[in-house]
């Protein structure tokens, strides 16, 4: 069954470095999301991206975060200047279409910021 | 904001059947997502029921929607010690990209 690839599994980074999470969407999916995970807290939705845009954003996703598809397969998520509350699960998404439909997640990015 | 809400922990013993309980606040979210987390991986989709229906079984697991008390449950029968894991209940927003997500049950499953 196809999978949401995502790389690298835990990224240790010191505070304001730049940090960039890849991930490899389901081939054929058109809607690519990102959503982090504080720990033991609930998981909570950062971008929805279609067609090379933003589709949606949500208040976490502010000026120093960004993300791209580089190429036909990766979908990457950049954080430009790292803070120690970054630290996070990191997990992206995708999904065939777009409204309203069941998203598909990688096993994640472990992001540790010192 | 809205929040989907769920009971923090539930422990079962082999072989009986879970319920694991939800309360949503969208009444226009179109499917409404159960997702599965092992310690360490990332989130499986389970199962997920249009909101048309009151229900949907796939082998072991039943969903139930009460659209009317925005209330959903997920049985799993027969539950086994690798059933244990936390479980996430999941709505669409009102924009339908972002899922909602409720803070997730934590199951332990005791032989």
């Amino acid at each position: 069954e196809p999978e949401v690839t995502q790389t690298p599994s835990h990224q240790v980074t010191q505070m304001g470095q730049e940090v960039i999470l890849r991930c490899v969407p389901i081939s054929n999916h058109l809607y690519f999301y990102w959503y982090r995970q504080i720990l033991g807290q609930k998981v909570e939705f950062l971008v929805s991206f279609y067609n090379n845009e933003i589709s949606e954003k949500s208040e976490i996703f502010d000026d120093q975060f960004s993300v791209e598809r580089p190429d036909g397969s990766n979908f990457t998520l950049k954080i430009r200047s790292t803070k120690l509350e970054d630290s996070a699960m990191y997990f992206c998404a995708s999904s065939p279409q777009g409204l309203n439909q069941p998203q598909h997640f990688g096993d994640g990015t472990r992001l540790s910021i010192l | 904001g809205e929040d989907v809400e769920q009971s923090l922990f539930l422990s079962v013993r082999e072989g009986d059947s879970s319920v694991i309980n939800c309360t949503y606040t969208d009444s226009s979210s179109t499917y409404l997502y159960w997702y599965k987390q092992e310690p360490g991986a990332g989130l499986q989709l389970l199962t997920y029921i249009f909101s048309n229906m009151d229900m949907k079984q796939d082998q072991r697991l039943t969903v139930l929607l009460n659209k009317k008390d925005k209330h959903l449950s997920l049985r799993i029968a027969d539950t086994q010690t690798g059933d244990s894991a936390i479980y996430f209940c999941a709505e669409n927003s009102n924009s339908g990209y972002a899922l909602n997500f409720g803070k997730g049950t934590s199951l332990l499953v005791t032989p």
